[in-house]
């Protein structure tokens, strides 16, 4: 019984390029977050989505970044123009309901240059 | 604007002592503490999770205490061992909510 995946792990990408991070959720889950850690600190929520919908992106910065969660496939999260201040540690985590134990994926850690 | 403060930053404790963590919130609407741990390179995992109804709750060698009126809760591990060098967080959510507030970690050595 897989967890949550987030692929890929590591990533690195230069100032003005775009970073798509996937996250799978677990098997029967249909609750996707994003989460953002930043070095030192605690994890910053981001976005909720489930299926085709985004219920709550009230942490997302209103530019470059968006996230999507399609009928079939994986959850992505897109930054578009990274900048070094996007270096980060980017964490998917699912629930099977609203409100449910969010079970968390082992991270992408986003290298900006 | 922090709503959930976290101490002490870092912890370190001898194999077989208590290590506790401290953490104060200010919305008094949160009603859902969980705690994570997290080893390096590796995701959360939840730990042990309390609602406001109980002052108190068990799981093998980690406890929870919760004071609601003072709006603080703690993370107990007894017989700590060198196995629970990690970092925990605490985190608090409001009724129906999905969104996680968490604290800023407390990186907890244990040493042999």
């Amino acid at each position: 019984n897989a967890g949550v995946m987030q692929n890929p792990r590591h990533l690195v990408r230069r100032r003005g390029q775009e970073a798509r991070l996937r996250c799978s959720p677990m098997k029967g889950h249909s609750h996707v977050y994003w989460y953002r850690q930043l070095p030192e600190e605690g994890l910053k929520f981001m976005v909720y989505l489930q299926k085709e919908n985004i219920i709550d992106e009230s942490g997302m910065p209103k530019e470059r970044f968006s996230a999507e969660f399609p009928k079939e496939g994986p959850s992505i999260l897109r930054i578009q123009q990274v900048v070094r201040g996007d270096s980060a540690a980017y964490f998917c985590a699912s629930s099977s309901a609203r409100a449910d134990t969010q079970y968390f994926g082992p991270g992408t850690r986003l290298t900006v240059l | 604007q922090q709503q959930v403060k976290q101490s002490p930053q870092s912890l370190i404790v001898q194999k077989g002592g208590i290590s506790i963590i401290n953490c104060a919130y200010e919305n008094t609407a949160f009603d859902y503490f969980p705690w994570y741990q997290q080893f390096p390179g590796k995701g959360p995992a939840l730990l042990i999770a309390i609602r406001p109804d109980v002052s108190e709750k068990k799981e093998g060698r980690f406890t929870i205490s919760f004071n609601k009126s003072a709006k603080q809760f703690s993370l107990h591990i007894m017989d700590s061992q060198p196995g629970d060098s990690a970092t925990y967080f605490c985190a608090a959510a409001q009724g129906g909510s999905e969104k996680l507030v968490f604290g800023k970690g407390t990186k907890l050595t244990v040493n042999p």
